[in-house]
């Protein structure tokens, strides 16, 4: 149980272009999905918590408008680079936390190359 | 804020015990957990402590005490594909946040 998948697991792009990942919870209900970034050598770093139905929580440092967020539906979470620069080449990581729990639980990740 | 701290490499052989520590200052605390993340790879979760005491999983081991702000993550029998980062995350009151450390590289050798 708590499978979360991640598409497309890579992609490269020039930039100024906008790329969408998508984040699924594929065997339970997830009323809060989360998505970090990490850079080489560097730790997790929150960008956003979404919940279902509702708009994403940026943290400080995060353009929203560069990184929108949409949690449709209780199983859905997507996240688009909006006109992706160089700098914007990370480790893409979305994680999922079911109704009443504790435990988050993370997709496989998505690696961006901004050309 | 949160302010976790974790030794950044460790090594040790295979069929040994490791012991790796995380120390974490917090204005508030409702949760410590343990990940490992290969490389190139999401993380996977291993633990979750709420409580002082010792939560044991196979191998694995995570101990808190919430009075240090003191957590460790214990693991035996030790095989290579144990190499990996090992990511303690704590979780302040009132949110579903985590803060993570900046991770403990492990290599286990031959």
């Amino acid at each position: 149980g708590a499978v979360v998948s991640q598409h497309p697991s890579r992609v490269i792009c020039k930039s100024g272009t906008s790329v969408k990942i998508e984040c699924r919870s594929l065997d339970f209900q997830a009323t809060t999905m989360f998505w970090y970034r990490q850079f080489p050598k560097q730790s997790l770093m929150l960008m956003a918590t979404s919940n279902e139905g509702s708009k994403a929580t940026y943290e400080q440092g995060v353009e929203k408008d560069k990184f929108l967020i949409n949690h449709a539906s209780l199983t859905l979470s997507t996240l688009t680079v909006t006109s992706a620069h160089p700098e914007d080449s990370s480790f893409y990581i979305c994680s999922a936390k079911g109704v009443g729990g504790e435990t988050q639980y993370f997709g496989p990740g998505t690696r961006l190359l901004v050309l | 804020g949160q302010n976790i701290d974790q030794p950044t490499e460790m090594t040790a052989t295979e069929g040994a015990i490791v012991q790796i520590n995380c120390t974490y200052q917090t204005s508030g605390f409702n949760g410590l957990f343990w990940y490992q993340q290969h490389a190139g790879e999401a993380p996977t979760f291993l633990s979750y402590n709420v409580l002082d005491g010792l939560e044991e999983k196979g191998r694995f081991s995570s101990f808190l005490s919430r009075s240090k702000g003191y957590s460790y993550l214990l693991l035996k029998e030790l095989q290579m594909k144990d190499s990996a980062s090992y990511l303690c995350a704590v979780r302040p009151p009132g949110y579903s946040t985590l803060t993570f450390g900046k991770g403990t590289m492990l290599l286990v050798s031959p």
